[in-house]
């Protein structure tokens, strides 16, 4: 059971350098989502695509950019990487987005540092 | 203010106690509340979901939910060293606006 797989696990960028994180899930879930989690933040939503074709900007948008390729896949693409996007970057996957009761599927994340 | 606090921890207990771990929120319009658990260096997985007020058990965890308060808690009875880890609280509500929001986390270490 893959669930929700993101690629890479580790990746150290320096300042200015462009890269994309890869999330794949095999659930058939509608709704996929970009999360940041930083110390003393907790989780913040970055992006999130409620269906295949839709996506919309979560609560720390800048800097960021998503694409929701088809229903299983969602990147998320850092254009110039900067030391405040150093975080853990995790990937998730839900039935329905904005359902009462919507359960969500984490990745492993992904560990970003930019130097 | 944030709309939901949770205390970071780390909250370090003996196997076998009860473990109570809380969260407090701001916005009335909350309607759902789940717990995630997050191992070190995994994503969180869900532990737990309530709706509204009051309690919902499965095997050694207890939610609860107190609306009128605006608190939260979950429980852990008989805790292992296997439940040390990052729990993690979430509220969600349905009003037009995506709302999913998630607590900080409590570190919580059980010891053997």
């Amino acid at each position: 059971n893959a669930g929700v797989t993101q690629t890479p696990k580790f990746q150290v960028l320096k300042t200015g350098q462009s890269m994309t994180l890869q999330c794949a899930q095999d659930m058939n879930h509608n709704s996929m989502y970009w999360y940041r989690q930083d110390p003393g933040m907790g989780l913040r939503l970055i992006y999130y695509s409620a269906s295949e074709g839709t996506t919309d900007k979560g609560e720390v948008p800048n800097g960021y950019n998503v694409s929701r390729l088809n229903k299983r896949e969602f990147s998320l693409r850092l254009e110039s990487a900067a030391p405040s996007q150093t975080s853990v970057y995790f990937c998730a996957s839900s039935e329905v987005a904005g359902t009462a009761n919507e359960k969500l599927f984490f990745g492993s994340g992904t560990q970003l540092s930019v130097l | 203010q944030k709309e939901v606090e949770q205390d970071p921890g780390p909250l370090s207990v003996p196997e076998g106690a009860i473990v109570s771990l809380n969260c407090t929120y701001s916005n009335s319009a909350f309607q759902y509340f789940m717990w995630y658990r997050q191992y070190s260096r995994k994503g969180p997985e869900l532990l737990m979901y309530t709706y509204s007020s009051g309690n919902k058990e499965d095997g050694r965890f207890t939610a609860q939910v107190d609306k009128s308060s605006k608190y939260i808690s979950l429980f852990i009875r008989d805790s292992q060293p296997s439940d040390s880890a990052t729990y993690l609280c979430a509220m969600t509500y349905t009003s037009g606006t995506y709302k999913y929001i998630f607590g900080t986390g409590t570190r919580l270490k059980v010891l053997a």
